[in-house]
């Protein structure tokens, strides 16, 4: 089965770059990695996505290894607006699978 | 940005009634909606896989018979959740992909499911 794994959570000071690192070793070629988070009793909200290359965008950066088994999202100065819980997910034919996500911790 | 409605967004039964929770794109057209369960403290589970005018797809272990969904139309799919048990209590939260842009899935805000 497709999977991703994520450190259960994170911690990082106010205003310092954060890195999520994700594990994709099953994804397949066609596959989109997806970046959500979600905050207590809300629905997800969609950070980013990406095929191979990195990307960027005005929440956060995506570095994709080369081998695509792996990919980091990039907060790049995180505020306590940011604390949530981050999903890295296969998009694998249209479908959301969905990893067991990071929960961040921002300290001020 | 896109956005997903969900309404109710707190509902509290009587165990044996059913509860129907609906699901609307605002901004745009979703020939495909996915419907999600969440218990506390894990990920999100997908039910099903809602396409508008044809049946569901429901994930292994889901009951379609107790789980109904209709996606009568590019705006609107709905859950009922029939004769709910407490073990039926969680967080339910629709999302739905933009046809016009695929890879994007836009999430609703969730309802919360009380089966007392």
């Amino acid at each position: 089965d497709a999977k991703t794994t994520q450190p259960n959570s994170m911690e990082s000071n106010e205003e310092e770059p954060v890195h999520l690192p994700c594990n994709h070793s099953t994804i397949s070629g066609t596959d989109y990695i997806h970046w959500y988070r979600q905050l207590p009793s809300q629905g997800p909200e969609y950070v980013i996505h990406g095929l191979t290359s990195n990307v960027n965008n005005r929440m956060a950066s995506l570095a994709i290894a080369e081998d695509r088994k792996s990919s980091t999202l990039i907060l790049h100065r995180a505020t306590l607006r940011d604390a949530a819980v981050y999903y890295c997910i296969q998009d694998s034919n249209y479908q959301l699978i969905w990893g067991a996500g990071t929960k961040l911790i921002i300290k001020p | 940005g896109a956005v997903v409605s969900q309404h109710p967004s707190r509902v509290i039964c009587k165990s044996g009634t059913s509860v129907k929770i609906e699901c609307r794109s605002l901004d745009f057209q979703a020939t495909t909606m996915f419907w999600y369960r969440q218990f506390p403290k894990q990920s999100l589970m997908l039910m099903a896989t809602s396409n508008e005018g044809s049946k569901a797809t429901y994930e292994q272990g889901v009951e379609k018979d107790k789980f109904l969904i209709n996606h009568a139309s590019l705006t609107l799919s709905t859950l009922t959740v029939t004769s709910a048990h407490p073990e039926d209590s969680s967080f339910y939260i629709c999302s739905a992909r933009d046809s016009q842009a695929p890879y994007e899935q836009y999430f609703g805000p969730g309802t919360r499911l009380t089966v007392t």
